[in-house]
């Protein structure tokens, strides 16, 4: 069955460096996977989406990769900051796979002072 | 322009009764979505409308569950007889039609409480 694996531990880092958080898909052909942040009480915020024509992309402090060979995307927050601690789900996305948006279950990141 | 907005923010009832609730999309956008989060876990589908076609409800847990959207706008999800186990974030998410391609734009969600 499909399968959208991230990690369920919180990933803590120290402010400034790089957070990387993965996405794993199984039994999936995804032509976009697409990223959003999630605050607690808040509902998720769109952040990025890649095609799977397109190795890298990128926004401000923010690049995502998707890689269809080894099934999986990686989000990366560079100069990282106290305000970039949230949620972060990843949402791959299938051409004619039906009308809905599967979301992994997200990776808590706190970035520390 | 304004976000997604939905109604009540939070909600309590008694088990057993009914609830509903209300979520108005972007203008302009033709696409909706219902989704649930409980505590800790992630998104799960329930209900997507776009424009006049048949809503794919294939994500609704049970027949206790529906879901309408008026005049293409505005939509309501609807719980019977609700059970402790409903309890929950209901999420709405509006979208243009390109579903792959157009990011959804969430509401900050009904929390739902059932005693």
């Amino acid at each position: 069955s499909q399968k959208i694996e991230q990690n369920s531990e919180a990933l803590n880092i120290q402010e400034g460096k790089t957070a990387t958080l993965t996405c794993n898909y199984t039994n999936y052909s995804p032509a976009y996977l697409q990223w959003y942040r999630q605050d607690p009480g808040r509902g998720p915020v769109f952040l990025l989406l890649i095609r799977e024509n397109e190795k890298e992309k990128r926004k401000e402090r923010l690049k995502v990769t998707f890689d269809t060979t080894l099934k999986q995307s990686l989000f990366h927050i560079t100069a990282s900051q106290p305000a970039d601690s949230a949620t972060y789900l990843c949402a791959p996305q299938l051409t004619g796979g039906g009308n809905k948006l599967t979301f992994g279950t997200g990776t808590q990141l706190k970035v520390e002072l | 322009g304004a976000g997604v907005s939905q109604s009540p923010s939070n909600k309590v009832t008694e088990k057993g009764k009914d609830v509903e609730l209300r979520c108005d999309p972007i203008s302009g956008h033709t696409a909706l979505y219902w989704y649930r989060q409980s505590l800790g876990q992630g998104l799960e589908f329930l209900i997507y409308f776009q424009g006049n076609s048949a809503p794919d409800k294939s994500g609704l847990p049970s027949d206790r569950f529906s879901a309408e959207r008026t005049g293409g706008s505005v939509s309501t999800l609807t719980i019977q007889r609700t059970q402790q186990e409903d309890s929950a974030v209901y999420l709405c998410a509006s979208s243009l039609p390109d579903r792959g391609r157009s990011p959804l734009h969430f509401g900050n969600g009904t929390r739902l409480t059932v005693t």
